[in-house]
Formats: C-alpha cells, structure tokens, sequence
C-alpha cells in the first residue's frame, strides 16, 4: 500500500515552453501533497504544500506563478512549471500524506531539462 | 528552527560491516523522525519512523534505529551490510504545522565486496 506515482518520469522541453507534472496516491486519499526539488548531489527542497481544494502554500523563494500548483483532487496533484528555463533544470519529486497520518509517501520523480 | 543534521557525507563499508549512520534533531518537542533511502534517480522509500513509545524501532530491509533524546539523535543501523544496501540515506524530522518535513543533508553509503 501507499503507493505514489509520477508522470512523466522524464521530460525533455525548449525554453519558455511549460511542463506539467502530475503526482498521484494510487492506494490512499491524499489530503496533503508536497513537492520538492533535488539539485544534484544535494538534499531535497521543499517547495510547496497543498493540500485538496485549498491553494498552495510556498515556501519562502519559490515563485508561485512560475511553479503553479493544483490540487484539485484527493488522489491528484499537479506541477507546471511556466515559461521553464534551463535554471529550471532539475529533479522534482512529489510526496503525499493521508489525514491525520504523518508519513508521507514518495513518488518516483520527475526528471526535467530545459534545452 | 527546527533543523536535522546529518554529519556524514559520505560512508564507505565492506560488505557484512556493520553500518551506522549518524542524524542529529534540533526541535523544541519531540519531533516524528524518518529514515528514507534514495537509490539513484530514484524517488525516496520509507525505511523506517518513529513517532513515539519504544525508542528502538525497527525498519525494512533489517535496518533499525534508536531515539536518544538526550543526545538528540536519530541513528540508522545495520549489523551486516549488503552491496544493495548502496544508496544516499535521507534523515528527515516532522511534526510540525501541514506535516511539512525538514531534511538532513544526505549520506551517501558505498559498500565495497
């Protein structure tokens, strides 16, 4: 159980195109759902929290029109990233957590290049 | 603020070694504290938690660790080490408002035959 998934696993895009990554609880109801970020070699960066039907609350530096973020159901969130650049290049992994559950279960990860 | 440390980046064993990896806690109550293990490229997988009650908890993959919370630690243990055990090893601490996690720096373990 408490498994999360990813999609694409993988995305190669141009600049100033947008890229939509999508996170889903396969197995449980996600109340809240956070993303991150992992630069190479580093540790992983929280970059929002949101939680089904509320907007998204952004950790402090995260541009919230640049990383815009749905999460418009219990099994589903996603990520677009607008207009990317290649400083948008980078490892982006979703997490999901259950209500009144602390644990939060990881996806696969997003691999993304901008060209 | 609430800040998990990992003093060690990086960690060579031989295999059948016994393993210990070290995650430090900076939280005004006793935080959740996780241990998850991230293969390359990779998304990370749940080792083992505690939340509170015994102090030994045990984990997947015949990993365990130990809350001390006078010393305000968290470490990973394994008494025999296996080359599939080569990864990078997250510490993260939780518990605070939205379930957010805060995250060690990382720990790279190699294992050597």
């Amino acid at each position: 159980g408490a498994v999360v998934s990813q999609h694409p696993s993988r995305v190669i895009c141009k600049s100033g195109t947008s890229v939509k990554i999508e996170c889903r609880s396969l197995d449980f109801q996600a109340t809240t759902m956070f993303w991150y970020r992992q630069f190479p070699k580093q540790s992983l960066m929280l970059m929002a929290t949101s939680n089904e039907g509320s907007k998204a609350t952004y950790e402090q530096g995260v541009e919230k029109d640049k990383f815009l973020i749905n999460h418009a159901s219990l099994t589903l969130s996603t990520l677009t990233v607008t207009s990317a650049h290649p400083e948008d290049s980078s490892f982006y992994i979703c997490s999901a957590k259950a209500a009144s559950q602390e644990t939060q279960y990881f996806g696969p990860g997003t691999r993304l290049l901008v060209l | 603020a609430q800040s998990v440390t990992q003093p060690d980046i990086h960690i060579t064993v031989s295999e059948g070694a016994s393993l210990e990896l070290r995650c430090n806690y900076s939280y005004g109550a006793t935080p959740y504290l996780f241990w998850y293990v991230q293969s390359p490229g990779q998304g990370l997988q749940l080792l083992l938690k505690y939340f509170s009650g015994d102090t030994l908890v045990q984990g997947i993959k015949g990993f365990e660790a130990e809350f001390k919370r006078s010393q305000s630690s968290f470490n990973l243990r394994k008494p025999s080490v296996h080359w599939s055990d080569a990864a990078e090893y997250f510490c993260g601490g939780g518990g605070t408002s939205y379930g957010k996690l805060t995250f060690g720096q990382g720990t790279i373990l190699t294992v050597h035959p």
